[in-house]
């Protein structure tokens, strides 16, 4: 039971680099999440998606996009990286019965 | 809309000693509440979760957690700190059918 999957696990872009991150989960849960994890910041919400075909903004969504491509897929895309987005970035997903959030391992990445 | 507070963002005990993380929420509905624990460069990890019933939630390690409505808190208790218990900790809340968010997190210091 592999859980949350998140990949890769460590990126280095350059400055006005694209890039997705990809995260499955094969728990059969409805809502998704992207997080990112900064010194002193906790966890901040970019974006969540509360079932399949939908998504929604959270704390800190500019300069990034999502896709829920399916339920057990949602990714991430940074369309022109910055320095401000270096950080770790943590994927999660939950369902009503839970409903707590399980989490992947996370992606670090530095945009330099 | 909910939110998170959490008291102090380094908390330093002597090991054997009791272990207090404080945490106050705000949300405009009944809320889910939980804590988490993060060890360094891994993901986060439940602790205990809060969602109706008994207000004295008991998770694992040792760790509790009492739903205090008036005082809308939900502090996080160990009678015992062990050194293994070093790591950073998470309050979060949610309200049903809605997206997870997280405090700032606690540093936690066990003193030999």
């Amino acid at each position: 039971n592999a859980g949350v999957t998140q990949t890769p696990k460590f990126q280095v872009l350059k400055t006005g680099q694209s890039m997705t991150l990809q995260c499955a989960q094969d728990m059969n849960h409805n809502s998704m999440y992207w997080y990112r994890q900064d010194p002193g910041m906790g966890l901040r919400l970019i974006y969540y998606s509360a079932s399949e075909g939908t998504t929604d903004k959270g704390e800190v969504p500019n300069g990034y996009n999502v896709s829920r491509l399916n339920k057990r897929e949602f990714s991430l895309r940074l369309e022109s990286a910055a320095p401000s987005q270096t950080s770790v970035y943590f994927c999660a997903s939950s369902d009503l019965l839970g409903p707590e959030a399980f989490f992947g391992q996370g992606t670090r990445l530095t945009v330099v | 809309a909910q939110s998170v507070t959490q008291l102090g963002s380094h908390v330093s005990v002597s090991e054997g000693a009791l272990v207090l993380l404080r945490c106050n929420y705000s949300s405009s509905v009944p809320p889910y509440l939980f804590w988490y624990v993060q060890y360094p460069n891994q993901g986060l990890q439940l602790l205990l979760k809060y969602t109706t019933g008994a207000t004295l939630v008991k998770g694992i390690n040792g760790f509790e957690a009492e739903f205090k409505k008036s005082e809308t808190s939900f502090h996080l208790t160990k009678p015992s700190a062990h050194m293994s218990d070093a790591a950073e900790y998470f309050c979060a809340v949610s309200g049903r059918d809605d997206k997870i968010i997280f405090g700032k997190g606690t540093r936690l210091h066990i003193l030999p």
